[in-house]
C-alpha cells in the first residue's frame, strides 16, 4: 500500500523558535496532502489542505501565518510552525491521497510529536 | 455543523467479537471510514463504506451502515490482543475533508 513518512518523529524546541515538519509520499505521487493536529486523547482536527504548486487551504481558525505550508513537489509537503509557543505542543499528522487511485482514500504518516518548552 | 461521536472505551476478551459504534450528523456524508491508531503511531485505514451501501465485509471486519439513523458500526470477529488500539470513525462528503470522532479505545484481555 501507499506509504507516507514524516520527519522528524519528535522534536523539542524552545519558545519563539520555528520548527519544520516534513511529509513525504514514498512510493507514489501526491498532488494533495493534508495536515492534522491531534491533542492528547482527542480526535484529529484538519488544519489545512496542501496542494502541489498552489497555496494551501486553511480551515477556519487556523492561522496561516503561524502554520506555513509548502507543497513544492509531488512527494513532499512541509509544515513550519513559526514562533512556536507551548500551546503549539501537539501531535501533527499528515495524510495524502494517491494520484493513481481513488481520491477518497487517505494514507496517514506516523506523526510528529512537537513539544515547545 | 458536522459532528461524529463514538463511545470512548470498549473492553473485550480475546476471541470474542468487538463492536464499536459511531454516529454522525451530516446527512451529506458520502464516505465513512474506520481507522486504527496504535500507540505513538499514525492512522491506518482499516476499511471504508460508501453511503449507498448497508454493509461491507473484509475478513474479520464487518461494517454496518444505517443511513437513516446515521449510525455506523465496526465489528471485529475473533478479537486478538493485537487489535488493542484506538479506533476512529470518520466521515467525509468529498473524500478530502475528513471529520473524525474522538476515538474508541479497544482493550483486549487475554
Amino acid at each position: 500500500g501507499a506509504v507516507v513518512s514524516q520527519h522528524p518523529s519528535w522534536v523539542i524546541c524552545k519558545s519563539g523558535t520555528s520548527v519544520k515538519i516534513e511529509c513525504r509520499s514514498l512510493d507514489f505521487q501526491a498532488t494533495t496532502m493534508f495536515w492534522y493536529r491531534q491533542f492528547p486523547k482527542q480526535s484529529l482536527m484538519l488544519m489545512a489542505t496542501s496542494n502541489e504548486g498552489s497555496k494551501a487551504t486553511y480551515e477556519q481558525g487556523v492561522e496561516k501565518d503561524k502554520f506555513l505550508i509548502n507543497h513544492a513537489s509531488l512527494t513532499l509537503s512541509t509544515l513550519t510552525v513559526t514562533s512556536a509557543h507551548p500551546e503549539d505542543s501537539s501531535f501533527y499528522i499528515c495524510s495524502s491521497t494517491d494520484d493513481r487511485t481513488s481520491t477518497y482514500e487517505q494514507y496517514f504518516g506516523p506523526g510528529t510529536r512537537l513539544t515547545v518548552t | 455543523g458536522e459532528d461524529v461521536e463514538q463511545s470512548l472505551f470498549l473492553s473485550v476478551r480475546e476471541g470474542d467479537s468487538s463492536v464499536i459504534n459511531c454516529t454522525y450528523t451530516d446527512s451529506s456524508s458520502t464516505y465513512l471510514y474506520w481507522y486504527k491508531q496504535e500507540p505513538g503511531a499514525g492512522l491506518q485505514l482499516l476499511t471504508y463504506i460508501f453511503s449507498n451501501m448497508d454493509m461491507k465485509q473484509d475478513q474479520r471486519l464487518t461494517v454496518l451502515l444505517n443511513k437513516k439513523d446515521k449510525h455506523l458500526s465496526l465489528r471485529i470477529a475473533d478479537t486478538q490482543t493485537g487489535d488493542s488500539a484506538i479506533y476512529f470513525c470518520a466521515e467525509s462528503i468529498d473524500g478530502n475533508k475528513l471529520v473524525f470522532g474522538a476515538g474508541t479505545i479497544l482493550r483486549v484481555k487475554s
